[in-house]
């Protein structure tokens, strides 16, 4: 089955720097990569998702590539705010709609 | 957008009783939907997928005995955690998907079992 690793586990950047978390993921046959944003004791809310046709994709402050050979793909914020501060999961789906999640990236924007 | 609601938010239970929580698709019809389990600063691991009108899926490791799985409409879907224990206690969320939005998270039920 899948197996999705992330890294780092925590981040810690100052505000206005830029942030990149980095997946892996392991089935070839993935090809649906979403991100998601959770705050404490909150829903995982999606913030960006990529397709296995696309190399990379961008929405305002955050942009997600992907590189299926390698199968890794990475989730990058610019510029960087408190707000921004949460726990981010990436995801690859193993079947229709079943998401194997990432362990999860701690990051702390300081102010 | 789509709307998956998730009751109870959280529930304190004695050791040995059982909890129920729902999960409800508000505006969609949903034939399969996911329970997943989160321990603290921890990631999201998927117990079951719940299809409606037959058994659920579980994933490797995951006690259907212990966590009871009924998706007897189209709207909602159950997990029953039986004879609960300290060791249950965990953050509960399920989700469902949408066909025009996808993939979408129920507000999750934090389970403390004492």
């Amino acid at each position: 089955g899948e197996n999705v690793e992330q890294h780092p586990s925590t981040l810690s950047v100052q505000e206005g720097d830029s942030a990149v978390i980095k997946c892996t993921y392991s089935d070839s046959a993935s090809n649906y990569f979403p991100w998601y944003k959770q705050e404490l004791g909150k829903r995982p809310q999606l913030i960006i998702d990529i397709r296995s046709n696309v190399g990379e994709k961008k929405d305002q402050r955050i942009a997600v590539t992907l590189n299926k050979t390698a199968k890794h793909f990475s989730l990058h914020i610019t510029e960087t705010q408190p707000e921004d501060s949460a726990v981010y999961f990436c995801a690859a789906d193993s079947g229709t709609y079943k998401y194997i999640f990432g362990t999860g990236t701690r990051l702390k924007v300081l102010a | 957008g789509a709307v998956v609601s998730q009751h109870p938010s959280w529930v304190i239970c004695k050791s040995g009783t059982s909890v129920k929580i729902e999960c409800r698709s508000l505006d969609f019809q949903a034939t399969t939907m996911f329970w997943y389990r989160q321990f603290p600063k921890q990631s999201l691991m998927l117990m079951a997928t719940s299809n409606e009108g037959s058994k659920a899926t579980y994933e490797q490791g995951v006690e259907k005995d212990k966590f009871l799985i009924n998706h007897a409409s189209l709207t909602l879907s159950t997990l029953t955690v039986t004879s609960a224990h300290p060791e249950d206690s965990s953050f509960y969320i399920c989700s469902a998907n949408d066909s025009l939005d996808g993939y979408t998270f129920g507000s999750g039920t934090r389970l403390t079992v004492v």
